[in-house]
């Protein structure tokens, strides 16, 4: 099953590019990588999704490995409103079926 | 477009209550899931239906009961609740099951739930 490991918190001055990195050394090659945020105990958001390309959205970037076993979420410009907390998830197969599960994610912190 | 809306908004139970967690959504999609999230954690899968007519437990199903009353409505049901289960709970939804398939979820705003 495939898991994800990610630094518990990280900080980012305003204005500048934060990278949030992801580890997922066991994900199969049918299985996308996802990203979420929570901002503030909100509901979750979802941010951008990919295979094995890099991909662009209004919000971010993924850049995924080769192997795919890293990725990496880039936040081109971090604004105060972008601290919250990321999640980095793989899907789990569990006996339950197909399902996403969230793990501890990295806590952003953007400051002035 | 309202999403996903799920009431009520915060609750205080007592031990031993029950009470039903409604949630609905208005993308006509075919997955919901219920989610729980303790102070400082992940969220955790409870319950979730892949389809109309379909339920399947989560990670933490033990103490909830679920029905999918139609294809907007997914409830949650706590038959008699415990302090252990004070947590504020989350519903999503996706156009198709998550993981075999590429779509993403839109989640509530949650539901506070306070068990004393």
């Amino acid at each position: 099953d495939a898991k994800t490991t990610q630094p518990p918190s990280m900080d980012c001055a305003e204005g500048r590019a934060a990278n949030l990195p992801c580890n997922h050394s066991t994900i199969s090659g049918n299985e996308y990588v996802y990203w979420y945020r929570q901002i503030h105990s909100q509901g979750p958001q979802y941010i951008i999704h990919g295979l094995k390309n890099n991909e662009t959205n209004e919000m971010a970037s993924l850049i995924i490995t080769e192997d795919r076993k890293s990725s990496t979420l880039i936040l081109p410009h971090a604004t105060l409103r972008d601290t919250a907390v990321y999640y980095c998830i793989v899907r789990v197969r569990e006996k339950a079926g197909n399902m996403l599960t969230f793990g501890g994610g990295t806590r952003l912190m953007v400051k002035p | 477009n309202a999403g996903v809306t799920q009431t009520p908004k915060f609750q205080v139970l007592k031990t031993g209550q029950s009470m039903t967690l409604q949630c609905a959504q208005d993308m006509n999609h075919n997955s919901m899931y219920w989610y729980r999230q303790d102070p400082g954690m992940g969220l955790r899968l409870i319950y979730y239906s892949a389809s109309e007519g379909t339920t399947d437990k989560g990670e933490v199903p033990n103490g909830y009961n679920v029905s999918r009353l139609n294809k907007r409505e997914f409830s949650l049901r706590l038959e008699s609740a415990a302090p252990s289960q004070t947590s504020v709970y989350f519903c999503a939804s996706s156009e198709r099951s998550w993981g075999a398939m590429n779509t993403e979820a839109f989640f509530g705003q949650g539901t506070r739930l306070t068990v004393v």
